[in-house]
């Protein structure tokens, strides 16, 4: 299957920073990407739609000004948690589908954040 | 919210089958559902997809029932690496890469020796 890979695949950063993470599509392009969040013993829960070359869909309660989302290519999302806080700990994952070819899904590895 | 149900938990013993339901009595017309698999601090995993007919892959089989309300992932020959969450999700499907992914709270299959 299509291969998606996220950088870094686990981050430790004081209170306060941002932190940028980076979602690669290896060997398709895709003009959508989602960005997922999960806490321990829950589900994934979808934060934002990236959209190459125009702004992210965020879900309801999720903060664009928190959560920055850029998809400058058509390979290339990146996630920033800005002014990071212990309860951004999280597990973020994202996703991508080919342009062409199934309708499936391909998710990355996951980065697990941890804010101290 | 999630338009499918799945039991919270099941065991399987290794080497059986795994049946595992799903629920989507609001499914509607064009949408397909789809079973992902996540293994502990890992990122999902496909395992297949359908719209209306029974499909088969390497890794399983999907049986939909003929009302598309209610399918059955079927993991023929279960082993200790299949022990994972397994979530079931109703999506439209297309040609384009659109479609959000919406999971519930999925079924910790757990296979046992």
């Amino acid at each position: 299957g299509a291969v998606v890979s996220q950088h870094p695949s686990w981050v430790i950063c004081k209170s306060g920073t941002s932190v940028k993470i980076e979602c690669r599509s290896l060997d398709f392009q895709a003009t959508t990407m989602f960005w997922y969040r999960q806490f321990p013993k829950q589900s994934l829960m979808l934060m934002a739609t990236s959209n190459e070359g125009s702004k992210a869909t965020y879900e309801q309660g999720v903060e664009k000004d928190k959560f920055l989302i850029n998809h400058a290519s058509l390979t290339l999302s990146t996630l920033t948690v800005t002014s990071a806080h212990p309860e951004d700990s999280s597990f973020y994952i994202c996703s991508a589908s080919p342009l062409t070819g199934g309708t499936e899904a391909f998710f990355g590895q996951g980065t697990r954040l941890t804010v101290v | 919210d999630a338009k499918t149900t799945q039991p919270p938990s099941m065991d399987c013993a290794e080497g059986r089958a795994a049946n595992l339901p799903c629920n989507h009595s609001t499914i509607s017309g064009n949408e397909y559902v789809y079973w992902y698999r996540q293994i502990h601090s890992q990122g999902p995993q496909y395992i297949i997809h359908g719209l209306k007919n029974n499909e088969t892959n390497e890794m399983a089989s999907l049986i939909i029932t003929e009302d598309r309300k209610s399918s059955t992932l079927i993991l023929p020959h279960a082993t200790l690496r299949d022990t994972a969450v397994y979530y079931c999700i109703v999506r439209v499907g297309s040609s384009s890469n659109t479609g959000k992914l919406i999971f519930g709270q999925g079924t910790t299959l757990q296979v046992k020796p």
